[in-house]
């Protein structure tokens, strides 16, 4: 069993409309949850970087934690095209190795 | 601020050739990590520095695979010799002397072995 899943899709919405991203782990070690976005033939880049339980909004982005249950989220309000990318899940203990979900292929159609 | 530079950016060898990944992480930074994607899997952890000192190699695959990081600054990743499994792309990461840090990420050198 992976210790991070997530659905590869691939996933395609209209533009504007909300979108729903989701891992969930196994070890209840992870302290930090990050989302990722990467373009295609480019390295990963962050979005959104979470301690323990709560919500973190950045603008149109909100990303999730809830520990108790394993699962983590990251929402797309207001999606536009340029959000077109695969968002990966990541998370790690202290200033250790990150462990990657599969990563989900987004398309945003105008 | 110059990000993190991976050279080259696509490899194509063959079974059995010896390839050799550099990686320039961020200045000032001191922890540096490679990591690998195979296609179709996830993103998987390869090995982390601090300085220069390997803190953690518990990803890597086998003994053909051999990382350095002289003097705590650029870093590189060797392949000697090849296998077709090694294909994918491989990314170096770098972040401060943090607990919290981020990672940044260069942006991967893709190679295939044929």
């Amino acid at each position: 069993q992976k210790e991070v899943e997530q659905d590869p899709g691939p996933l395609s919405v209209p533009e504007g409309a909300i979108v729903s991203l989701n891992c969930t782990y196994s070890n209840s070690a992870f302290q930090y949850f990050m989302w990722y976005r990467q373009y295609s033939r480019k390295g990963p880049e962050l979005l959104m970087y979470t301690y323990s339980s709560g919500n973190k909004e950045d603008g149109r982005f909100t990303a999730q934690v809830d520990k108790s249950s394993k699962y983590i989220s990251l929402f797309i309000r207001d999606s536009q095209p340029s959000d077109s990318a695969t968002y990966l899940c990541a998370m790690k203990r202290g200033n250790e190795k990150l462990t990657f979900g599969t990563g989900t292929r987004l398309t945003i159609i105008p | 601020e110059a990000g993190v530079t991976q050279f080259p950016s696509h490899s194509v060898i063959e079974k059995g050739q010896t390839v050799t990944l550099r990686c320039d992480p961020i200045s000032g930074h001191d922890n540096l990590y490679w990591y690998r994607r195979v296609m179709g899997k996830e993103i998987k952890f390869l090995l982390h520095f601090v300085k220069e000192s390997k803190q953690d190699e518990s990803g890597m695959p086998n003994n053909r695979f051999l990382a350095e990081r002289t003097g705590g600054t650029y870093s590189t990743l060797k392949v000697q010799p090849a296998e077709l499994e090694d294909s994918g792309v491989y990314f170096c990461a770098s972040s401060r002397d943090s607990l919290s840090d981020e990672q940044f990420f260069g942006p991967g050198t893709r190679l295939t072995v044929l």
